[in-house]
Order: structure tokens, then sequence, then C-alpha cells
């Protein structure tokens, strides 16, 4: 067990950029977190998968963003035509969830800086 | 709307001292309440996970507390040290048991 692990982990790009984030999760977690955190703020919730199924997206989630889990392994974050308003740190989590105690495990982050 | 709020959100300490970090919230139906640590530019790690129907967790010198018809939990530190120093972040999961709430952190630094 490697825990969650995240692929960039920076990235800077230019305005109206595509860009895309892998996150590896714990292997049989069944449940991936996808959140958003800027400077001094706590993490914002993005979306959730329960397997490969996407059950969830924040209102923060607009159509620009877009996520997926294919085989319920790992899951990407894609952001199109970047703004610099999209500038944040993308945290990934996982968890095992059985309906009982559910602790998320965090990856280390995606910093991302839009120009 | 959930909201959660953590107070102070910065201390700093002299080695040695106990401390004692709070979270309220303003939506008691949750289905646990978890405090994270962050260190700087990194993820999050895990501290102690406490679930509605319990009233506190320990893990070595810490200690949380939830008391979630007032909507409010504490998490005491005993004895800082200067590698406690980090931001600690309160967590609520609604119920439901999908969305997790995030308090914007208490940041801590213990003085040598």
């Amino acid at each position: 067990d490697t825990g969650v692990s995240q692929d960039p982990r920076h990235k800077i790009t230019k305005r109206g950029q595509n860009v895309t984030f892998r996150c590896d999760p714990i292997s049989e977690h069944n449940r991936l977190y996808w959140y958003r955190q800027t400077l001094g703020q706590g993490p914002e919730f993005l979306t959730y998968f329960q397997n490969e199924a996407q059950l969830e997206k924040s209102r923060l989630l607009s159509d620009r963003f877009s996520a997926e889990r294919p085989k319920g392994s790992f899951s990407t974050l894609e952001i199109q035509r970047t703004e610099q308003g999209d500038s944040a740190m993308y945290l990934c989590a996982s968890s095992f969830f059985t309906g009982g105690q559910e602790t998320q495990y965090f990856g280390p982050g995606t910093r991302l800086l839009v120009l | 709307k959930q909201e959660v709020t953590q107070i102070p959100a910065a201390l700093s300490v002299p080695e040695g001292e106990n401390l004692v970090l709070n979270c309220s919230f303003t939506d008691s139906a949750i289905y646990n309440l978890q405090w994270f640590r962050q260190d700087p530019g990194k993820g999050l790690t895990s501290l102690l996970l406490i679930q509605s129907s319990q009233r506190e967790q320990t893990s070595g010198r810490l200690n949380a507390s939830l008391d979630k018809s007032s909507g409010r939990s504490t998490l005491y530190i005993a004895a800082s040290q200067p590698g406690d120093s980090a931001t600690y972040l309160c967590a609520v999961l609604m119920a439901g048991g999908f969305k997790t709430i995030f308090g914007a952190g208490t940041r801590l630094f213990v003085k040598a």
C-alpha cells in the first residue's frame, strides 16, 4: 500500500489551455473524491465516485470540468479552457466505505497555476 | 447549508503547552467528524475520526471530542512539540454519507 498518489505535482499553464490531472487511489478503496483548495481555506468538495460511478458533483464544478474513473481504479480530472481563477491545489482522496467508519486518505495534491 | 468554523484561525504557543482547537458546525445531521493535519504545500493526514454516535476519540497526545447536539468539536493537544506545527482542519461528513465540508483550519506554531 503506497498511499494515494497524484500526478503531476505541479502544473503551470496559460489561460485557455486544457489540463488533466491523475489520481491513483489506495487499491481496493471504493470511493474516490476530488477537492479544490485555495490559499488559507479548507478543501472544497468537487465530486466523488463510488467505484466507477460519479454520484455527485458540486456546483463549483462548471461545465469546463470533467472527471472520470474508468474501471473504478484511477481517476482523471480535466479542466478545459483554464481561467486564472482555476489556480488552486487539487486534492484527491480515497476511502473504503462500508457504511461504518470511513477515513479519507489524501494524496499530496496537484498545484495548478494558470497564467 | 452546512458551515464549519474553526477558532482560532492561528495560534502560537511555547513548546510543552496543552492547547485546544475549536470547531463548530451549523447542521447536526452529520455522519462523522474528522480532524486532519496539513503541512505547508502538502496533502492532508487524518488524525482522528469520531462517528456521530461517539463522544470522543484519543490517539497518543491527541484527544477529540464531539457534541453533536450543540454542533461543536474540540481537538486537545497535550504537551505540544515544535513538530506539531501545521494547519489543523476539521471536517464533517454529511448524513447521506458522501459530502465532506471542511473548516478553514487553525494554523498552529509551536515555538521551541
